[in-house]
């Protein structure tokens, strides 16, 4: 099951640094999107969904392309606490969930 | 309950037991997965149950893994005769009907074979 493709990083920035993730997606019937953020040795939580007209919470923007089977999460002015691995998740068909292998960011001072 | 809970939270048992892993959903969440992180790897899918319509077991890495799901209810993750590769922490989430929602998930069980 490698529908989801991540780049798994790790990306190393430091604090107030503006960093993207790409996520592409094979299946272009996939109905939902959303970003998860997975803290170490801590279950995966949802960060945000991600609409087909782009999507903004505060400093964490997500975008999605269709046309190209990609979505794209932008962290501005980074934080340490942002440090996490970041999940791209693409929702099938009945709720048939797929999982990238996850994109690690850490934060430096 | 207030969100996905699995128990134990943490096992060790001895190469070659059987263990039983249970999850419980969030009341009223039709779709229930289970996965599989070793340390430092990235989620690996096991099995996922969508109401009543028959799982889909493609994850399961071999036959000594088995899952069942009662309904929308609890569901339990078997692993027969484990072993030292076994180790990992397993994960279950679960999901509303429909694509709209993302999964929560339970704060897994910690499983050490030794």
């Amino acid at each position: 099951r490698k529908e989801v493709e991540q780049d798994p990083g790790p990306f190393n920035v430091p604090e107030g640094a503006t960093v993207a993730f790409n996520c592409t997606y094979s299946n272009s019937a996939s109905q939902s999107f959303f970003w998860y953020r997975q803290d170490c040795r801590k279950e995966p939580k949802l960060l945000m969904s991600v609409y087909s007209s782009g999507n903004e919470d505060g400093r964490f923007t997500a975008q999605l392309n269709r046309a190209s089977q990609y979505i794209s999460l932008l962290i501005r002015d980074s934080k340490l606490s942002d440090s996490a691995t970041y999940l791209c998740v693409v929702n099938e068909y009945n709720n048939d969930m797929r999982f990238g292998a996850g994109t690690r960011l850490t934060v430096k001072p | 309950g207030a969100g996905v809970s699995q128990s134990p939270s943490n096992k060790v048992t001895e190469k070659g037991k059987d263990v039983e892993l249970r999850c419980d959903p969030i009341s009223g969440h039709t779709a229930l997965y289970w996965y599989r992180q070793r340390l430092g790897q990235g989620l690996e899918f096991l099995i996922y149950f969508q109401g009543n319509s028959a799982p889909d077991k493609s994850g399961l890495p071999s036959d000594r893994f088995s899952a069942e799901r009662t309904g929308e209810s609890v569901s339990t993750l078997t692993i027969q005769r484990t072993q030292q590769e076994d180790s990992a922490v397993y994960l279950c989430a679960s999901s509303p009907a429909g694509t709209a929602y993302g999964y929560t998930f339970g704060s897994g069980t910690r499983l050490t074979v030794v």
